[in-house]
């Protein structure tokens, strides 16, 4: 299975506190995403790293990517109640030229304590 | 931008019955869109790409004769559960890629709210 594992599974802060997600991952990609899931709901997403790119920041959102260690992490700062949801880092692999899948991680279940 | 569409949000059928999922690209044409199915509190798993004009490419281990993929425009997928069972019951997702031809925008899924079917 090409499927990633996340770290923790699930995480519980207090409101205003950062909140660390990690994803590791097993083949040489060409980028990683992140997306969010609301209970109940489709994703939505949120960055996008490029194999080549060993930070990136969108408003409150940091991610970082190793790829000698196949891993990534997300960082939310100052975190917010409705930042409670499922985090999924998703990566692709190219199997035909132009039709990249992706494949998801088993989440993160971030829940923000008000 | 980039809004996709899935109806319905919640579907309640009889064993051997047939449900049809639609997944609509609203502001974007998709040449290719992906359908997912959900277990609770799981990962996602890809069941099969849709390719407007040609055959469903299906994951190893999905039976294409039960779950059948129709792409027939460049805006609107279908999944059809057919003869549905209650080991059927799950949330299926669909998503969609943008056919534009930037770089990256190709490598973003945008999601529709899922569906919940539900098999008696």
């Amino acid at each position: 299975s090409q499927q990633g594992e996340e770290d923790p599974q699930a995480l519980s802060i207090q409101e205003g506190e950062n909140a660390t997600m990690n994803c590791s991952y097993k083949t040489s990609i060409n980028n990683l995403q992140w997306y969010r899931q609301n209970s109940g709901r489709g994703l939505v997403h949120l960055i996008l790293i490029r194999s080549n790119e060993r930070e990136k920041h969108s408003g409150r959102l940091r991610v970082t990517l190793d790829t000698s260690k196949k891993s990534s992490s997300l960082l939310i700062t100052a975190s917010r109640a409705a930042d409670t949801a499922s985090y999924f880092c998703a990566t692709d692999y190219a199997w035909s030229f132009g039709n990249e899948k992706l494949t998801f991680g088993t989440g993160t279940r971030l829940t923000i304590i008000p | 931008g980039a809004v996709v569409s899935q109806h319905p949000s919640r579907v309640i059928c009889k064993s051997g019955t047939s449900v049809k999922i639609e997944c609509r690209s609203l502001d974007f044409q998709a040449t290719t869109m992906f359908w997912y199915r959900q277990f609770p509190k799981k990962s996602l798993m890809l069941m099969a790409t849709s390719n407007e004009g040609s055959k469903a490419t299906y994951e190893q281990g999905v039976e294409k004769d039960k779950f059948l993929i129709n792409h027939a425009s460049l805006t609107l997928s279908t999944l059809t559960v057919t003869s549905a069972h209650p080991e059927d019951s799950s949330f299926y997702i669909c998503s969609a890629r943008d056919r534009a031809d930037k770089p990256l925008a190709k490598n973003i899924q945008y999601f529709g709210a899922g569906t919940r079917l539900s098999v008696l």
